[in-house]
């Protein structure tokens, strides 16, 4: 397996910007993670989804952030408009169902000018 | 919920030295992890481990649940090894992360 896939690796945008994240999570996973990482605040979740269902959103920051899983095998995160205080790296992890142990994927870097 | 307290905050080995990283949880353990952080920024899965000890190479973990905590042991450090070390445990169905410990092995 190619483990949890990210992309982009890196995006740079200006203010006011859409901004979409993209995730493909291990094959067979159950539940889907979105992280968002800075200096400031470390390793934090936004939502998570079980079966593409989302489950706690209450790290979502605000309206501007939302997140969506159409499909067992993709989850974008969508931030508009996109504001500076956004940049960060936002990492997905995925997990299986009997097991509690989580994976990571490469993660996207987040710059808004 | 869970607080996660990792120490120490940051260690500088020579190259060959060993070190043990401890991670304190404000409740029981269920499961934990042990995550490597490298400089380029990827998050590595070292251990999972909700009790006992496991090891991997140079790298070895125990877990005692029943007093909320876990210790990384690394032996034998390489330079390779530097980078942000995470604990993570549960709060209901995610992990809470630790603050990490930052270690510099110096050749």
């Amino acid at each position: 397996d190619a483990g949890v896939i990210q992309s982009p690796r890196h995006e740079v945008t200006e203010m006011g910007q859409e901004v979409t994240l993209r995730c493909k999570p291990i094959s067979g996973h159950d539940y889907l993670f979105w992280y968002r990482q800075t200096m400031m605040r470390g390793l934090e979740l936004l939502i998570y989804f079980n079966n593409n269902v989302p489950i706690d959103d209450s790290g979502m920051p605000e309206d501007r952030f939302s997140a969506k899983m159409p499909n067992a095998s993709f989850s974008t995160l969508k931030i508009q408009p996109s504001e500076p205080r956004d940049s960060a790296v936002y990492f997905c992890a995925s997990r299986g169902l009997a097991v509690n142990e989580q994976f990571f994927g490469p993660g996207t870097r987040l710059t808004v000018l | 919920g869970i607080q996660v307290e990792q120490s120490p905050p940051d260690l500088i080995l020579q190259e060959g030295a060993n070190s043990t990283l401890r991670c304190n949880f404000s409740d029981s353990v269920n499961n934990l992890q042990w995550f490597h952080q490298n400089p380029w920024g990827q998050l590595i899965n070292l251990f999972y481990i909700p009790s006992g000890t496991k090891q991997n190479g140079r790298l070895s973990a125990t877990t005692v649940a029943t007093e909320r905590y876990s210790l990384l042991y690394i032996s034998s450090s390489q330079t390779t090894d530097s980078g942000v070390y995470f604990c993570a445990g549960p709060y209901g169905q995610n992990f809470v992360f630790g603050p990490g410990t930052r270690l510099s092995v110096l050749p």
